[in-house]
Order: C-alpha cells, then sequence, then structure tokens
C-alpha cells in the first residue's frame, strides 16, 4: 500500500496566488482529515470528510480556505488569495470509520506539503 | 474530548526503556487514549490506543491506571530512530468525531 499520497510536497509561492494542495487516502478509507502545522499554533485540524461529505469545517481558518472531496479517492484543500501567515506545512489524513464502538480507527497520516507564501 | 497535560521533554539512553507519562483526569468512561508520534520533517504516526486495559503491540505498550486518569507509553528499548514528539490524545465516546486534537506533546530525545 502506497499510504496518504499529498502533492506537491514543497509550494512557495507569492502572495495573492492561488494555491492548491492534494491529497489521495488510503484505499478503502472512508474518512479523510485535513491538518495545518505551524510552529506557533502546533498541528491544527481544519477540516475532516465522511463518505466524501464535509463534517467539520470549524477549523478552516477563514473563507480563503475551502476543501473539497469529490470522490472517494481524491481531496483538495485550495487557498485563495494565499496570504504569508498562511506558511505551514499542511498534512492529510485518512482513516476508517466504522461502526463499533470507539467509531474510528487511526489516523494514517501523509508527508505533508510544505507551503511557503513569499 | 478530555484535555491531557504531557511533559514537554524527556531524554532516555539508547536502548534502555523509555517511559512517557500522560495525565488525562477528566476522561470519560468511553474515552480511548490513543498515543502517535512524528518524527522531525514526518507526517504524525499512529503508536497504540486503549480504553483502560492494558496494550502492547510491537511498537510500545500503553499502561493505563485503574481509574483512567492517566497512562503510560512505554518504548521497551528505545533506539536513536525513536526520536521524535509524542502526543498523547483522548477522544471517542458519545461525542465520538474522529477529530484529533494535538497538544503540545513530549519531545523525546534518545542518546547514544
Amino acid at each position: 500500500d502506497a499510504g496518504v499520497i499529498q502533492s506537491p510536497r514543497h509550494e512557495v509561492t507569492e502572495m495573492g496566488q492561488e494555491v492548491t494542495l492534494r491529497c489521495k487516502p488510503i484505499s478503502g478509507h472512508n474518512s479523510l482529515f485535513w491538518y495545518r502545522q505551524t510552529m506557533m499554533r502546533g498541528l491544527e485540524l481544519l477540516i475532516y470528510f465522511n463518505n466524501n461529505v464535509p463534517i467539520d469545517d470549524s477549523g478552516m481558518p477563514e473563507d480563503r480556505f475551502s476543501a473539497k472531496m469529490p470522490n472517494a479517492s481524491f481531496s483538495t484543500l485550495k487557498i485563495q488569495p494565499s496570504e504569508p501567515r498562511d506558511s505551514a506545512v499542511y498534512f492529510c489524513a485518512s482513516s476508517l470509520k466504522r461502526r463499533l464502538a470507539g467509531g474510528y480507527n487511526e489516523q494514517f497520516f501523509g508527508p505533508g506539503t510544505r507551503l511557503t507564501v513569499l | 474530548d478530555a484535555k491531557t497535560t504531557q511533559p514537554p521533554s524527556m531524554d532516555c539512553a539508547e536502548g534502555r526503556a523509555a517511559n512517557l507519562p500522560c495525565n488525562h483526569s477528566t476522561i470519560s468512561g468511553n474515552e480511548y487514549v490513543y498515543w502517535y508520534r512524528q518524527i522531525h520533517s514526518q507526517g504524525p504516526q499512529y503508536i497504540i490506543h486503549g480504553l483502560k486495559n492494558n496494550e502492547t503491540n510491537e511498537m510500545a505498550s500503553l499502561i493505563i491506571t485503574e481509574d483512567r486518569k492517566s497512562s503510560t507509553l512505554i518504548l521497551p528499548h528505545a533506539t536513536l530512530r525513536d526520536t521524535a514528539v509524542y502526543y498523547c490524545i483522548v477522544r471517542g465516546g458519545s461525542s465520538n468525531t474522529g477529530k484529533l486534537i494535538f497538544g503540545q506533546g513530549t519531545t523525546l530525545q534518545v542518546k547514544p
């Protein structure tokens, strides 16, 4: 299994540009999570999906951020327009939501996308 | 989800057991304790989880106190590659959302 795949691994862009981060979850997983990590704020959950449906986007910083999951094997996180304070490592993770007590299996994280906005 | 408290940093000699404590005094009866770690520049990695019984897998052991208010992650023979930030997370229960709330974790430095 290839694990969670994220692209690009590194992105450098200028303020005001649109940025699209991509994620391919592990095959068979039905939950997908987007996180952001900075030195100041640590690891923060931005949004997560169950069966391609957004469940909780309360962690999305502002309207400049949007996420989609058009099918079970692909998700995007878009920032438009980007700002220097968006510079961070963005992680995607996937897991299998079960119907048993405990609900969710462990999350598997991708390698992350390091975003730098100049 | 219940809040957790971990020491910010710990050292361990290579080959010795690393014991990482975590306090979760407000844990509710059906919440699980999860441990993840993050090696520098990589995504977090699942280690182990438990409800009330002690658990062991190929990576580590998890000891949960009888009152479930604290737990200890044990790496039985730490290696230099175990140097990482270790996160203790409580989640699940009646409000199980699947969300992981990461705190600051414990930075474990394994020394030769």
